[in-house]
């Protein structure tokens, strides 16, 4: 069964910490996903990889495609940053089109 | 542009009721798919489409169904609606195959109570 796998759960941070969340994926991808979803529930793109590492202001994500792992860091974490973070991957074999997903890790910075 | 729109926003629903939730795109996508979000889980994907005309079951179809009469629209419907749908609906798009390297777009979402 293909599955997404994410870690932690929960993270809380304080302000200006260094955020690190994990995905691990159990067979072959053509592409990695991260999204935000806020707490009004809407879900937007933040990266999008296939290979090596992505940075956009603050964020960072990066891939290895022998340990099928992926990490997304957030430097100098801000209160504004608190949201769910989910990973997805797009298989690159069979099956139904569309994104597998992992359950999120719901982050909080607090002030 | 607006990009992936869904209605309604809120819904609730009695035992065996029926509803459709729409879903509309402006970007001229060719793919749309239908998610549902469950407390704790990972997104499920329950019907997908790859034009106008053409539509395939995801994981979690049972109980639904949808259509896809033309490239901007595909509406999902609800049938003798189940307490086990309650959920939160998601909407998205994407101008290629997600198993390619191709950006998904997620609508707002549709948090629908079933009683």
């Amino acid at each position: 069964k293909n599955e997404v796998e994410q870690s932690p759960q929960n993270l809380t941070a304080q302000e200006g910490e260094f955020i690190t969340i994990n995905c691990s994926y159990s067979v072959g991808i053509s592409a990695l996903h991260w999204l935000q979803q806020h707490p009004g529930g809407g879900i937007v793109s933040l990266f999008m990889l296939s290979s090596g590492k992505k940075k956009h202001g603050r964020l960072i994500a990066t891939i290895n495609i022998q340990e099928k792992h992926s990490s997304l860091h957030i430097t100098a974490s801000h209160p504004r940053d608190s949201a769910v973070y989910i990973c997805a991957v797009s298989y690159s074999g069979g099956g139904a089109d569309g994104l597998t997903f992992g359950k999120g890790t719901h982050l909080i910075i607090q002030p | 542009n607006a990009g992936v729109t869904q209605t309604p926003k809120f819904r609730i629903l009695k035992i065996g009721q029926s509803m459709t939730l729409q879903c509309t795109q402006d970007m001229n996508h060719n793919y749309m798919y239908w998610y549902r979000q469950d407390p704790g889980m990972g997104l499920k994907l329950i019907y997908y489409s790859v034009g106008a005309g053409i539509t395939d079951k995801g994981e979690v179809p049972n109980g639904y169904n949808v259509s896809r009469s033309t490239t901007e629209d595909f509406p999902l419907r609800l049938e003798l609606a189940a307490p086990s749908q309650t959920s939160v609906y998601f909407c998205a798009s994407s101008l290629q195959r997600a198993t390619l390297y191709n950006e998904q777009f997620f609508g707002p979402g549709t948090r629908l109570t079933v009683l």
